[in-house]
């Protein structure tokens, strides 16, 4: 089975530092990877995924996160963090190859924060 | 365009009543996710639709949880004999087919069980 661990439930980095959100899979196969942003009192918004291809992602709002095979480890980084940034993060898996090809296996969340 | 829509957005109910949760997809979107999301965790996976059938509902917890999409579009998630437990958010998610489509989700609707 297939399960998402992401280290840490709260993270609180200052403004303009490095933003590392950690998560590490569990998957008999190559997953694909997904990162969600939910922001207060909205709907869970996609960063960015993993599915095939360049294992380095660059998505929404400055972020990026590495697929690493060896490692199963998808972390999501951010070179300079915004107040904007400030919300709760997901990562979620997906089996590719699985009898039903959609539903989401999300991790439990990390809390940033992020000081002035 | 217009996102994924979610009635109601608060739903509080006392234990043992039914309850129906709505979800309006996004036009064109032929796959349909309910999730539950707990206090404190991340989202969990109840069922999902393609087209007007449930291709997987393995996520639902027990038989008083059933969700339907008779035309394929509009869903709703239908809980009877409410318990405590099941407070928590709902939420939807679309996307335009299975797989490695993004999934587009609502803002939810928060259920209370009194």
């Amino acid at each position: 089975a297939q399960s998402v661990t992401q280290l840490g439930s709260h993270v609180s980095v200052s403004e303009g530092a490095l933003v590392l959100l950690r998560c590490n899979y569990s998957s008999s196969v190559p997953p694909y990877l997904f990162w969600y942003v939910q922001y207060p009192n909205q709907g869970l918004q996609l960063l960015l995924k993993y599915t095939t291809g360049a294992t380095l992602v660059k998505g929404i709002n400055g972020f990026e996160a590495e697929f690493k095979k060896s490692e199963t480890s998808f972390h999501l980084t951010k070179p300079s963090a915004h107040m904007s940034d400030a919300a709760e993060y997901f990562c979620a898996v997906m089996d590719p190859y699985g009898g039903s090809q959609g539903n989401l296996i999300f991790g439990k969340g990390t809390k940033l924060s992020v000081k002035p | 365009g217009a996102g994924v829509s979610q009635t109601p957005s608060n739903k509080v109910t006392e234990k043992g009543k039914y309850v129906e949760l709505r979800c309006d997809p996004i036009s064109g979107h032929t796959a349909l996710y309910w999730y539950r999301q707990s206090l404190g965790q991340g989202p969990e996976f109840l069922i999902y639709f393609q087209g007007t059938g449930a291709a997987d509902d393995s996520g639902l917890p027990n038989d008083r949880f059933f969700a339907v999409r008779p035309e394929g579009s509009v869903s709703t998630l239908k809980i009877q004999r409410t318990e405590r437990g099941d407070s928590a958010v709902y939420l939807c998610a679309s996307s335009l087919s299975q797989g490695r489509d993004t999934q587009y989700f609502g803002p939810g609707t928060r259920l209370t069980v009194l």
